[in-house]
């Protein structure tokens, strides 16, 4: 069975402070896919981030960094210089590999999210 | 621009009513899901469909029924709303092995 743990449930830093989420997983598949979702208060869910389980580079997008390794099963994701914005609940999830038909339905697993809140 | 809405944002039920909540996308997605949000556990997955008329259970599928008669459209029903189904619904839709796009989500409170 999949599993995703963010152990942060909250994380409260000031604004310009750098902060990391974590995210740890667990799958046997060996083809996977790993994301980022960003939730502000609006309630909408907003993708952030697809690696997939062959591509180890760390990726960085303006403010935003990911590190993923596959040794340590985790995939944390780092945002430097925080802003008011950027608070929000944030979640990681994994989807499922291709099954024996060789599909994948692209179910997620998700994280129980760590709530980010950057104060001013 | 991709679309993923739901009939409503905020629901109130009273405990025993049938309760229907519609999602549709228009990206033509194969894949969507129904997913509930409650506070330290996440989005959990109640049901998803690959295809039209065809469905799945996910990991919390008690309490609930879905309908995909279009493959726009996916349905979550409950037959019989009660209390503990309060929470945050969200639907979302995928083509395989890529992001899913979420709705905006409907809060449903069961009196």
């Amino acid at each position: 069975a999949q599993k995703v743990t963010q152990a942060q449930t909250e994380i409260s830093v000031v604004e310009k402070e750098d902060v990391t989420l974590d995210c740890v997983y667990e799958t046997r598949d060996t083809t996977y896919y790993l994301f980022w979702y960003k939730q502000p208060p609006s309630g909408e869910l907003v993708f952030l981030i697809r690696r997939n389980s062959f591509d180890e580079q760390n990726e960085i997008s303006g403010r935003y960094s990911w590190n993923f390794q596959k040794s340590t099963s985790s995939f944390n994701f780092t945002i430097t210089a925080s802003q008011v914005v950027d608070s929000a609940v944030y979640f990681c999830a994994l989807s499922e590999g291709e099954n024996a038909g060789g599909t994948s339905y692209g179910k997620l697993t998700f994280g129980q999210g760590t709530i980010l809140t950057v104060h001013p | 621009d991709v679309k993923v809405t739901q009939s409503s944002r905020y629901l109130v039920k009273r405990t025993g009513e049938k309760v229907f909540l519609e999602c549709v996308q228009d990206m033509d997605h194969e894949n969507m899901f129904w997913y509930r949000q409650d506070p330290g556990l996440g989005l959990r997955l109640i049901y998803f469909s690959y295809d039209v008329k065809m469905k799945e259970k996910g990991d919390i599928p008690e309490g609930y029924s879905v309908s995909r008669e279009k493959k726009e459209r996916f349905s979550l029903i409950l037959e019989s709303a009660s209390t503990n189904q309060t929470s945050m619904y969200l639907c979302a839709s995928t083509l395989t092995g890529d992001e899913q796009y979420f709705g905006p989500g409907t809060r449903l409170t069961v009196t």
